[in-house]
């Protein structure tokens, strides 16, 4: 079963513009992750972020975490279109069995 | 080696044939996960592995689908008697495991595109 949902399920942008996405779950965490992925092969790790945590960078990555409402967002500044894929947040239950449960991915589209 | 390594990358099989795909984890990689991926869709879990704990099976969609780890490395997984709604791409991971200290995410692999037909 899904975790939660995300939003938008499709981005179109311009290089050079601000990404915001954003990811929605259920249950308490652990951490959530957050995965690219190119042409519907393998994915590729970004960020983690903690349930303690605020909010962490990475790069031209910033990553927030609001438990109270069980939200996350994942923004990707000056995007370049080499930054088109899809984009899946996933998160660790706070039984912290391990298990990652994923999002539905939102599809950015980066436009030269 | 150096990342997850699955095959085939790819596989067409007839319908009700039995099919295994195969999943080499990073080494010392003591957690592997299997995903099943539709067209367009998100990722959905189908079992995961940690070290020598007794494998959670919650995500396998029917008593068709088993899989199995050998040794604490390789895993494969096996779908009996497959329909066309079994057509899919299937992706393995590993990670270190249980919650460590670091920054520390799943390593996936390139995955194997199943097409019953």
């Amino acid at each position: 079963s899904q975790q939660g949902e995300e939003d938008p399920q499709a981005l179109s942008i311009q290089e050079g513009e601000n990404a915001t996405m954003n990811c929605s779950y259920k249950t308490s965490i652990n951490n959530l992750q957050w995965y690219r992925q190119n042409s519907g092969r393998g994915l590729v790790h970004l960020i983690l972020i903690r349930s303690n945590e605020r909010e962490k960078h990475s790069g031209r990555l910033r990553v927030t975490l609001d438990t109270s409402k069980k939200s996350s967002s994942l923004l990707i500044t000056a995007s370049r279109a080499a930054d088109t894929a899809s984009y899946f947040c996933a998160t660790v239950g706070s039984s912290n069995t391990g298990k990652l449960i994923f999002g539905q991915g939102t599809t950015l589209q980066v436009k030269p | 080696g150096a990342g997850v390594s699955q095959s085939p990358s790819n596989k067409v099989t007839e319908k009700g044939k039995d099919v295994e795909l195969r999943c080499d984890p990073i080494s010392g990689h003591t957690a592997l996960y299997w995903y099943r991926q539709s067209l367009g869709q998100g990722l959905e879990f189908l079992i995961y592995f940690q070290g020598n704990s007794a494998p959670d099976k919650s995500g396998l969609p029917s008593d068709r689908f088993s899989a199995e780890r050998t040794g604490g490395s390789v895993s494969t997984l096996t779908i009996q008697r497959t329909q066309q709604e079994d057509s899919a791409v299937y992706l393995c991971a590993s990670s270190l495991g249980m919650f460590l200290q670091g920054n520390y995410g799943y390593t996936f692999g390139s995955g194997t595109r199943l097409t019953v037909v």
